[in-house]
């Protein structure tokens, strides 16, 4: 099984509303990612988890908010969205986040618009 | 800083042709390379991870190869199929940062 899940698929929200993307993976991933994707860009890399801890944040603006509450599970909390920030949202893990066999799986992505 | 290119931008095939999809990386210090397939509207879907000491990995259909000292990377797809049509993406893994780096992708039509 490598499957990252993701929930949910579309969501919809208002600049003033707080909202939460979540991610799931059983496949014991000590590592975790969120990107962010554009239409017709590739992924950029927000945030980076590493053994439930915050390892990477690529300066991402305070509005949205990583939570890693255990090993198998990821939410970004939302709140206080521009419309810029509509985009295909990616979560993704991997065994580790060190090493040079480490393949990163992503889950079929949230699809995140804000009016 | 790392920088991936991928060549061509996009590509359309009849279907059964042999495709070679090309990727290069500025900085030969990498982890490893990882091949990705995209849908419309969808995730990425993991084709082939090259590790750094690797020189080609294969899967069924698809080949791909990695020159770390010249900065490249190859997907071969032997036999295309309407159902390969996708964007494929390639990424490098940067030491340091740990990092995935990807190309802008080649947008992939076979037509049949």
């Amino acid at each position: 099984d490598t499957e990252v899940t993701q929930t949910p698929k579309h969501l919809v929200m208002g600049m003033t509303n707080k909202k939460s993307l979540k991610c799931e993976q059983h496949m014991g991933h000590r590592a975790m990612y969120w990107y962010k994707q554009k239409a017709k860009k590739p992924p950029e890399l927000m945030f980076v988890y590493s053994y439930e801890k915050l390892s990477i944040n690529e300066s991402v603006p305070s509005r949205f908010s990583p939570e890693c509450p255990n090993s198998s599970l990821l939410n970004l909390h939302l709140h206080a969205l521009q419309p810029e920030d509509s985009a295909l949202y990616l979560c993704a893990s991997s065994q580790v986040l060190e090493g040079t066999g480490n393949t990163i799986y992503f889950g079929e992505g949230s699809w995140l618009t804000v009016v | 800083k790392q920088e991936v290119t991928q060549i061509p931008a996009a590509l359309s095939v009849p279907e059964g042709e042999n495709l070679v999809l090309n990727c290069s990386f500025t900085d030969s210090a990498i982890y490893n390379l990882q091949w990705f397939r995209q849908d419309p509207g969808k995730g990425l879907t993991s084709l082939l991870l090259i590790q750094s000491s690797q020189r080609e990995q294969t899967s069924g259909r698809l080949n791909a190869s990695l020159d770390k000292s010249s900065g490249r990377s190859t997907l071969y797809i032997a036999a295309s199929q309407p159902g390969d049509s996708a964007t494929y993406l390639c990424a490098v893994r940067t030491p340091g940062g740990n990092k995935l780096v990807f190309g802008a992708g080649t947008i992939l039509r076979v037509k049949s």
